[in-house]
């Protein structure tokens, strides 16, 4: 079983609607749940940060975590053709190691 | 100034010739990284190294030397590099037994030739 799954898309989303991405992990234990913004050619940069149950919102972003059901999201409102770009789920599991999903990349149509 | 730095940013090198890639993170960071990311694959973590003793190695070909003189700096010294390595190198730094988030640099893409 893969530690941390994201579909891999591409997901296509028009522009102004909510695009939402979403991310299992398998380590039961894992506390600290974060999402990276990756544009072409760039490095991942920190969008989220999340480590308890229930949404946490930072402007146009919301990650929404669900402990029981392993389960973590990032919705983004009002998408803007500058929200496309590959969204990477990153996890900490018990043992403090950080691992990384494959990316889902977000086309945001004009 | 950014939080994590690297140099180069590009780099071209032929299969027989040795060269470093060098990190520098001002962050004041206990922890730094060496990530391996190549086309359509996920982010591979290649080294750990915290409080300047490397504490993992994901089976990296040896071709790939690390080196951390001190929290604030990391090396990738590259020697017979196969084409298959070229790839965009990640460093990135975070603060263990803190915030624990990971903050990267820009990368260095490599192309071996």
């Amino acid at each position: 079983q893969k530690e941390v799954e994201q579909n891999s898309g591409p997901l296509s989303v028009p522009e102004g609607a909510i695009a939402s991405l979403n991310c299992t992990y398998s380590d039961r234990g894992s506390q600290s749940f974060f999402w990276y913004r990756q544009y072409s050619g760039k490095s991942p940069e920190l969008i989220m940060s999340i480590y308890s149950n229930g949404d946490k919102e930072d402007g146009r972003f919301t990650a929404q975590l669900n402990k029981a059901s392993q389960y973590v999201s990032l919705l983004i409102r009002d998408s803007q053709p500058s929200d496309s770009a590959t969204y990477l789920c990153a996890v900490m599991n018990r043992d403090d190691k950080i691992i990384f999903g494959k990316g889902t990349r977000l086309h945001i149509l004009p | 100034e950014t939080g994590v730095t690297q140099t180069p940013r590009h780099l071209v090198m032929g299969m027989t010739n040795k060269k470093s890639l060098k990190c520098e993170q001002h962050l004041g960071h206990n922890a730094m990284y060496w990530y391996k990311q190549s086309a359509k694959k996920p982010l591979e973590l290649m080294f750990v190294y915290s409080l300047e003793e490397r504490v993992e190695n994901n089976s990296v070909p040896s071709r790939f030397s690390p080196e951390c003189p001190n929290s604030s700096h990391l090396f990738l010294h590259l020697h017979t590099l196969q084409p298959e390595d070229s790839a965009l190198y990640l460093c990135a730094s975070s603060q263990d037994g803190g915030e624990n988030t990971i903050y990267f640099g820009e990368g260095s893409w490599l192309t071996v030739v």
